[in-house]
C-alpha cells in the first residue's frame, strides 16, 4: 500500500530562518515524488518533482530512498511562502493514482 | 489556455437533488481525474479518465456518475447526495503520459443539505 506521511499538521518559522517540511513515505517500488502548495485562496498547484531536481521559489527536495524521505528545505524563509503544502507520491506502475499526506501549514512570521 | 476550469464555484443541494459539476480544459491533456477534499484534509482520488474511457474508480458511490463527453470536458453527476458528501471537489487533467504533471483547477465547493 502506498502511504505518505507529513508528521507535522503545522510548522511556524520567522522570516529569514531556515525552513524544512518533513515527508515520509512507505511504498515497495520505486515512486515518483511530488510537493503540492496551495496559497491561500488559490489553487493547488506543483511546487516541485524529484525527478526534476531543480529549486523551484528557493526550495528544494531530496529523494532519499534509504530513509524513505522526501523532505523539502528552504534555506531562508520569506512571507509570501506561507501556504498549506503536501507532499505527494505515484507508484511508477500506477501512472496516475497521487497519494498525498495529510499536508503541513506553514507560517512565516515577520 | 493553460488552466482547468471548473463549474460552478459553489454549489447547494438538497439530498434528493440531482446536479452535475463542470470541468473544462483546453491543454490538449488526455486524462482527467476528480478528487473530493474534506476541510483540513488531502485531496482523494475518485476517478481517472484516460483517453475519454475511465481508467480509475476508487469504489465511489454510485450517487456519483463521472463523465467524460470528450477530451476537453469532464462532468460529475451527483444524485441523492447525502450531507457527509459535502466537500471541496477538484478536477486535475494531466498530458496521460506516465510521467505527466497534474494540473489542478479551483474546485466546486458542495453543501448537501
Amino acid at each position: 500500500a502506498q502511504r505518505v506521511t507529513q508528521p507535522e499538521k503545522l510548522l511556524s518559522v520567522f522570516k529569514g530562518a531556515p525552513v524544512e517540511l518533513k515527508c515520509n513515505y512507505s511504498y515497495s517500488g520505486s515512486p515518483e515524488l511530488f510537493w503540492y502548495v496551495q496559497y491561500s485562496r488559490q489553487r493547488l498547484q506543483l511546487l516541485l518533482r524529484h525527478i526534476s531536481r531543480e529549486s523551484i521559489k528557493g526550495f528544494t527536495a531530496d529523494l532519499n530512498k534509504g530513509e524513505t524521505s522526501f523532505h523539502l528545505k528552504k534555506p531562508f524563509a520569506q512571507e509570501e511562502d506561507s501556504a498549506m503544502y503536501y507532499c505527494a507520491l505515484r507508484a511508477i506502475q500506477g501512472a496516475q493514482k497521487l497519494v498525498f499526506g495529510q499536508g503541513t501549514r506553514l507560517t512565516i512570521n515577520p | 489556455d493553460t488552466e482547468v476550469t471548473q463549474t460552478p464555484k459553489h454549489l447547494v443541494m438538497g439530498m434528493t437533488n440531482k446536479k452535475s459539476l463542470k470541468c473544462e480544459q483546453h491543454m490538449g491533456h488526455r486524462a482527467m481525474y476528480w478528487y473530493k477534499q474534506k476541510a483540513k484534509k488531502p485531496p482523494e482520488l475518485m476517478f481517472v479518465y484516460s483517453y475519454e474511457k475511465l481508467s480509475i474508480n476508487e469504489s465511489v458511490p454510485s450517487r456519483f456518475s463521472p463523465e467524460c463527453p470528450n477530451s476537453s470536458l469532464l462532468n460529475l453527476h451527483l444524485h441523492a447526495l447525502q450531507p457527509e458528501d459535502s466537500a471541496l471537489y477538484l478536477c486535475a487533467s494531466s498530458g496521460g503520459g506516465r510521467g505527466d504533471t497534474q494540473y489542478f483547477g479551483p474546485g466546486t465547493r458542495l453543501t448537501v443539505l
